[in-house]
């Protein structure tokens, strides 16, 4: 069965720094580009950004560019995302997602979601 | 960017009926869309790749249609089930896009 699981969310101060983790199983998860995307609570789907197999290629939305980095342990089976200068905007449920086989950036198996609450 | 505008953001419909959403993209042609279902409370859940390919496990009574800029999903024979919240996608071209979303309630 294929899981991703979400952790390291939390409360953090504006201006602060949050570190998500991914942990997957059940496929093998160095075949697949994998992405972040999130949700404001009661709002719509925004993508944040994918990172390629590999990780030598990643792409970030403009509004977390510098800010946010992602990378991966293929050995580990972990995607990770290092968000730092946290604003108010930032608050939201981030999901780690799979990318498809054929549909590269079409998202087949998504975690949970954690939530990440910037505020004083 | 890719701006994706689905229509309409809320429709009322009862069990049986047929629902059409609609997601129209502001440029360009695009090779790959996905319509996706969200529960509340829930991850989406990927439903199909434009035009009509559905994924496994995915009803028959969904349906997907479109080319180029429009794309249309339809769900026929409206089950209880199927009351959620449903995204289109782009995925053509980085920064990938999400539509707005279609609400689907209970008439």
């Amino acid at each position: 069965e294929v899981q991703l699981v979400e952790s390291g969310g939390g409360l953090v101060q504006p201006g602060g720094s949050l570190r998500l983790s991914c942990t997957a199983s059940g496929f093998t998860f160095g075949d697949y580009w994998m992405a972040w995307v999130r949700q404001v609570p009661g709002k719509g789907l925004e993508w944040v950004g994918s990172i390629r197999q590999d990780g030598s290629d990643k792409y970030y939305m403009d509004s977390v560019k510098g800010r946010f980095t992602f990378s991966r342990d293929n050995a580990r089976n972990s995607l990770y995302l290092q968000m730092n200068s946290l604003g108010a905007e930032d608050t939201a449920v981030y999901f780690c997602a799979r990318g498809g086989r054929r549909f590269l950036q079409l998202f087949d198996q998504w975690g949970q979601g954690i939530r990440v609450t910037v505020s004083s | 960017d890719i701006e994706m505008t689905q229509s309409p953001s809320s429709v009322s419909a009862s069990v049986g009926d047929r629902v059409t959403i609609t997601c129209r993209a502001s440029q360009g042609s695009i090779s790959w869309l996905g319509w996706y279902q969200q529960r509340p409370g829930k991850a989406p859940r990927l439903l199909m790749s434009a035009p009509s390919t559905l994924q496994d496990g995915v009803p028959s009574r969904f349906s997907g249609s479109g080319s180029g800029t429009d794309f249309t999903l339809t769900i026929n024979n409206l089950q209880p089930e199927d009351f959620a919240t449903y995204y289109c996608q782009q995925a053509s071209t980085f920064p990938l896009t999400f539509g707005g979303g279609t609400r689907v309630q209970i008439k």
